[in-house]
């Protein structure tokens, strides 16, 4: 079974600031990565997604992550971040052939600070 | 596209109550699930149905917890007796075919449970 790690429980930031969140996975086969955000009071939505490619992904709002193999990580970046980023980030994984059936990690809860 | 609605949005019970939580898909979908959230564990998945049936209930935590779908636009999460450790928010999610790249999950908005 795959497993999700992010070590950052809690992380504070100014706005401009930039950001990497940590998301390592344990998983021996070929996986299907995720970042989830939720801001306050919502669901949570897909960030962006690894299949297969380019081992850099883009996503919305200016995230991307990249995925590096030999590390098991997908860690999550933004040059510069801003207030209204402020919300709860989860790294999923799965394995490639197991469609939705996910596994997040604890996430990581982002403050950024006006 | 009114998304995942879920209910009650805060459900605060005594101990030994039973609870209900609710949750209508976005229509069309296929696939329902049920997630649970905790501080100690994060995310986890509880249940998965298609097309109205369980197909994967490996992670629902004890025999106090049970999920159905009587049909497709609506599905429980029962906890009969409930205890604090069930604290959690629980989400459910949907999407419209099990492969995850052309059709994500859409969650709701969770319910914030308080067993007390």
């Amino acid at each position: 079974a795959q497993s999700v790690s992010q070590h950052n429980h809690h992380v504070i930031l100014s706005e401009a600031a930039s950001l990497e969140l940590g998301c390592n996975y344990s998983y021996g086969g070929t996986v299907n990565l995720f970042w989830y955000v939720q801001y306050p009071g919502q669901h949570l939505q897909l960030l962006l997604k690894y299949f297969s490619g380019d081992p850099l992904v883009k996503g919305i709002k200016g995230f991307e992550a990249e995925f590096i193999k030999s590390k098991f990580s997908f860690n999550l970046r933004k040059p510069s971040v801003q207030w209204s980023d402020t919300a709860e980030y989860f790294c999923a994984v799965n394995a490639w052939n197991a469609g939705n059936m996910l596994t997040f990690g604890g996430g990581t809860r982002l403050m950024v600070k006006p | 596209d009114a998304g995942v609605i879920q209910s009650p949005r805060h459900e605060v019970t005594e101990m030994g109550q039973e609870v209900t939580l609710r949750c209508k898909p976005i229509s069309g979908h296929d696939y329902l699930f049920w997630y649970r959230q905790t501080m100690m564990r994060g995310l986890e998945l509880l249940i998965y149905f298609n097309n109205n049936v369980p197909i994967d209930d490996s992670g629902m935590p004890e025999d106090r917890f049970s999920a159905k779908m009587p049909n497709a636009s609506f599905s429980t999460l029962k906890i009969q007796p409930s205890e604090p450790r069930d604290s959690a928010v629980y989400f459910c999610a949907s999407s419209l075919e099990l492969s995850s790249y052309n059709s994500p999950l859409h969650f709701g908005n969770g319910t914030r449970l308080t067993v007390t």
